[in-house]
């Protein structure tokens, strides 16, 4: 059974620090691996997503990376806004074609302080 | 473009109660769609998901159920609700083209 860990649970820094996120899956076959944002009460946003086959994906001051035999992702995020302040989690979809699930981590509590 | 709604977005109800959650999805066809529960301290759970009309596939045993009657609706109901049944309960929809999940806002439902 496919398990997602994500390290650390919650992280503050100030304004416009560097930070990576990391994410853990226990089985490294995967389809692909994808980064969410949820802001408090509210659903998900989809922000990158890395297909097994790939090392990483950009998009503007994030930057994902897949290392699919050590069962390893980080999220990197640069130059750190207030309006970065969210919960981050990572999920993979396992390999197989008819298998269209994806297992959660529980998510790192981003607060980036003015 | 795509739209998710879930309604309603906030349920306060007795234990023993019935539930129904509704979900539809606007700009698309023949989507796959999944329930989702995220309860504090325990993550994102899938509950169930949908490849097609009236065909529902189950991850959790428990006192839930889903069903699909039309293609882009999905309702989650239960007869009787038990105080583990409170959580933040969320739609989605797979793009099939890009393989990426979309989520709907969400409904809050607090079961006392």
């Amino acid at each position: 059974k496919q398990e997602v860990t994500q390290i650390p649970a919650a992280l503050s820094v100030p304004e416009g620090e560097n930070l990576v996120l990391n994410c853990s899956f226990t089985d490294s076959a995967i389809y692909n691996l994808q980064w969410f944002r949820q802001d408090p009460g509210k659903g998900l946003t989809s922000l990158l997503l890395i297909q097994s086959s790939q090392r990483e994906q950009t998009s503007g001051r994030l930057n994902a990376s897949l290392d699919k035999s050590s069962g390893r992702s980080t999220l990197y995020i640069a130059a750190s806004q207030p309006g970065d302040s969210a919960t981050y989690l990572c999920a993979v979809r396992g390999s197989g074609g008819s298998n269209y699930k994806l297992t959660f981590g529980k998510g790192t509590l981003l607060t980036v302080n003015p | 473009s795509q739209t998710i709604h879930q309604w309603p977005a906030t349920l306060v109800q007795p234990v023993g109660s019935p539930l129904s959650l509704e979900c539809t999805v606007e700009g698309t066809s023949n989507p796959n769609l999944y329930w989702y529960r995220q309860a504090a301290g325990r993550g994102l759970q899938l509950l169930f998901y949908s490849v097609g009309i009236g065909q529902i596939s189950s991850e959790v045993p428990q006192n839930l159920s889903a069903s699909r009657p039309q293609d882009r609706q999905f309702i989650l109901s239960s007869k009787k609700l038990l105080l583990s049944d409170s959580g933040f309960y969320l739609c989605a929809w797979r793009d099939r083209t890009y393989d990426t999940q979309y989520f709907g806002p969400g409904t809050r439902l607090t079961v006392l």
